[in-house]
């Protein structure tokens, strides 16, 4: 159980449009979302987190206007990168918490999405 | 923010040897928990230590954690070439209340065959 998953897995666009990203918790109901950034050889950045129902809360540096995040349902959380340019490439992951999966915040991962900004 | 540092950043062993990483943090936390990552994927949680237990084993897992020098370590034992992956320490700090981690940036395990 707790299985979360992402698409696409991997995506190429020309800068300038907008990518779109789903996350979604296939067998529980995710009242909590988060999108992480991953750049190669480095840790998870914390871009914002995600309340079914509500606005995100995005993390200091972030910008809400560039990374529009939409929880619409307890079990999808779409990233979508607006206009993207080469510097947004990166490794984009998203996880997701439910209550009453662990007794503690154990967060359940997306395999992530590759995206490449050309 | 990132308030976990693993070290080493990088290990290389030999396989069946034993595999330490270490997770340093600078909060009070009620837990902290350890993930693996192989490359180019998400992460997969391995193991949860709450604040007031000090060793908790998972198979060939052993993690431990100090409160008071606000560190923890995770041992693999008899390491396989499969162990090859990067592990994080996550710490849910105390007080948080939104369900947030904080990821440590990681060490890259290498098991060489």
């Amino acid at each position: 159980g707790a299985v979360v998953s992402q698409h696409p897995s991997r995506v190429i666009c020309k800068s300038g449009t907008s990518v779109k990203i789903e996350c979604r918790s296939l067998d529980f109901q995710a009242t909590t979302m988060f999108w992480y950034r991953q750049f190669p050889k480095q840790s998870l950045m914390l871009m914002a987190t995600s309340n079914e129902g509500s606005k995100a809360t995005y993390e200091q540096g972030v910008e809400k206007d560039k990374f529009l995040i939409n929880h619409a349902s307890l079990t999808l959380s779409t990233l979508t990168v607006t206009s993207a340019h080469p510097e947004d490439s990166s490794f984009y992951i998203c996880s997701a918490y439910g209550p009453g999966l662990a007794a503690y915040n154990e967060q359940f991962f997306g395999p992530g999405t590759r995206l490449t900004v050309l | 923010s990132q308030q976990g540092e693993e070290d080493p950043q990088a290990l290389s062993i030999q396989e069946g040897e034993n595999a330490t990483m270490n997770c340093s943090y600078k909060t009070s936390i009620n837990n902290l928990q350890w993930y693996r990552q192989n490359s180019g994927r998400g992460l997969v949680h391995l193991i949860l230590i709450r604040s007031n237990e000090r060793e908790k084993h998972s198979g060939r897992l052993r993690v431990t954690l100090d409160t008071s020098k606000k560190s923890s370590s995770l041992l693999i034992t008899a390491s396989r070439a499969a162990d090859t992956a990067s592990y994080f320490c996550a710490t849910d700090p105390t007080g948080a209340g939104s369900y947030q981690l904080t990821f440590g940036k990681g060490t890259k395990l290498s098991v060489i065959p």
